[in-house]
């Protein structure tokens, strides 16, 4: 009931396409859900997170929506660009402790020239 | 300002030996956390520290994990009589806490460990 499930492994997007990210959770407890970006050799950085009171945040080119009943959140990403190749973590917590954080097991996105 | 800091950033040790990793977390910051990173893992929670409460332990994989925070800023984590399967990487992140609020966690750039 603990885990996040995260989807695709690895996604290889076009340059200008639409990448999207899917994760999935047990925990109703859940209320806080950020994405992390991590570069190879790097520690991860939030990227954009979303609390459950609204369903979706947009913040620039990433976009975050968020389905409650289904509980389910996804990333999409874009214009995506080859500098956006990198590791996607979704992750989530609770307002008990939000930086004690459930992580998916993270997408792999490869973005072609 | 200086981001997290995390040293050695590479250590290779035998089986059965014990390590000490470090983390000087940003200035300022009041929460410290530690996680594991395994090869094609997702991040694993393993301790909490947040000013001069008790740590939250919950994650430790067992008891040869330990970690203290010394003067509300550097933390040790160590790993005693190392097993091959302790072999990943041990990321410290900090952030300014407000309550269990803990805001944007900064993640430092990990030490990876190898254990032959």
């Amino acid at each position: 009931q603990q885990q996040v499930k995260q989807s695709p492994q690895s996604l290889i997007v076009q340059k200008g396409g639409i990448s999207i990210i899917n994760c999935a959770y047990e925990n109703t407890a859940f209320d806080y859900f950020p994405w992390y970006q991590q570069f190879p050799g790097k520690g991860p950085a939030l990227l954009i997170a979303i609390r459950p009171d609204v369903s979706e945040k947009k913040e620039g080119r990433f976009t975050i929506s968020f389905n409650k009943s289904a509980k389910q959140f996804s990333l999409h990403i874009m214009d995506s660009q080859p500098g956006d190749s990198a590791t996607y973590f979704c992750a989530a917590s609770n307002s008990g402790n939000t930086g004690k954080l459930i992580f998916g097991q993270g997408t792999t996105l490869q973005v072609k020239p | 300002g200086a981001g997290v800091s995390q040293s050695p950033s590479n250590k290779v040790t035998e089986k059965g030996k014990d390590v000490e990793l470090r983390c000087d977390p940003i200035s300022g910051h009041t929460a410290l956390y530690w996680y594991r990173q395994s090869l094609g893992q997702g991040l694993e929670f393993l301790i909490y520290f947040q000013g001069n409460s008790a740590p939250d332990k919950s994650g430790l994989p067992s008891d040869r994990f330990s970690a203290e925070r010394t003067g509300g800023s550097v933390s040790t984590l160590t790993i005693q009589r190392t097993q091959q399967e302790d072999s990943a990487v041990y990321l410290c992140a900090s952030s300014l806490a407000r309550g269990p609020y803990t805001g944007e966690l900064f993640f430092g750039e990990g030490s990876r460990l190898t254990v032959l």
